[in-house]
């Protein structure tokens, strides 16, 4: 089991939406992420956050925002979302950013968009 | 600028026999190397990593990789391959010297081990 729970697991929905998709770890890591995955392709990068600040945006689209309440929570708000957005959103976290910090990942939550 | 290659899209491999998933790195400085694992509907989990010091590294279900600075390569290796090995594999590296840049992930490997 992942120490980076996400929820939910699974979420449809449609193109005039609004969703929310919720990451929590409790390993005092001060360093969040979400990543976007297409079936058998990488993660690619969307957002970091190091000390609950933005610090990275890959210019990802406005549909996709992001929001990290505290330490430990990262939220990412879905609005407007396209079919071609349908992926598996994954979370992580690390104790920093940079460094030889390893990324801790959650399960992910699988997006299909209609 | 930072990059990683994993030249086989696919590796089988018969249960008991020894694997070999490649991996080669591209980095200005000096790098810091990662392997994943992921397994269908799951999150990437670590396995090892390469910081510094001793090549060989030891991880994770029996895994372990070899770092060779001069062949820029960091290959996972098992000496004994299980049929639950069967999964996706990731190499990630990071240039020491380059601050926060973000880990830069492979395209990944999907081994295959049969029984």
């Amino acid at each position: 089991d992942t120490e980076v729970t996400q929820t939910p697991k699974h979420l449809v929905m449609g193109m005039t939406n609004k969703k929310s998709l919720k990451c929590e770890q409790h390993m005092g890591h001060r360093a969040m992420y979400w990543y976007k995955q297409k079936a058998k392709k990488p993660p690619e990068l969307m957002f970091v956050y190091s000390y609950e600040k933005l610090s990275i945006n890959e210019s990802v689209p406005s549909r996709f925002s992001p929001e990290c309440p505290n330490s430990s929570l990262l939220n990412l708000h879905l609005h407007a979302l396209q079919p071609e957005d349908s992926a598996l959103y994954l979370c992580a976290s690390s104790q920093v950013t940079g460094h030889n910090s390893p990324l801790h990942f959650g399960n992910g939550t699988r997006l299909t968009v209609t | 600028a930072q990059s990683v290659a994993q030249p086989e899209d696919q590796v089988n491999v018969a249960e008991g026999n020894p694997l070999t998933v490649k991996c080669t790195y591209s980095v200005s400085g000096n790098p810091y190397l990662f392997w994943y694992v992921q397994y269908p509907n799951r999150g990437l989990q670590f396995l090892l990593k390469y910081i510094t010091g001793d090549n060989l590294v030891k991880g994770s279900y029996g895994f372990e990789a070899e770092f060779n600075k001069s062949q820029t390569s960091f290959h996972l290796k098992k000496p004994s391959a299980l049929v639950s090995d069967s999964a996706l594999y990731f190499c990630a590296v990071r240039d020491m010297d380059s601050g926060n840049t973000p880990l830069v992930f492979g395209k990944g490997t999907r081994l295959s081990v049969i029984a």
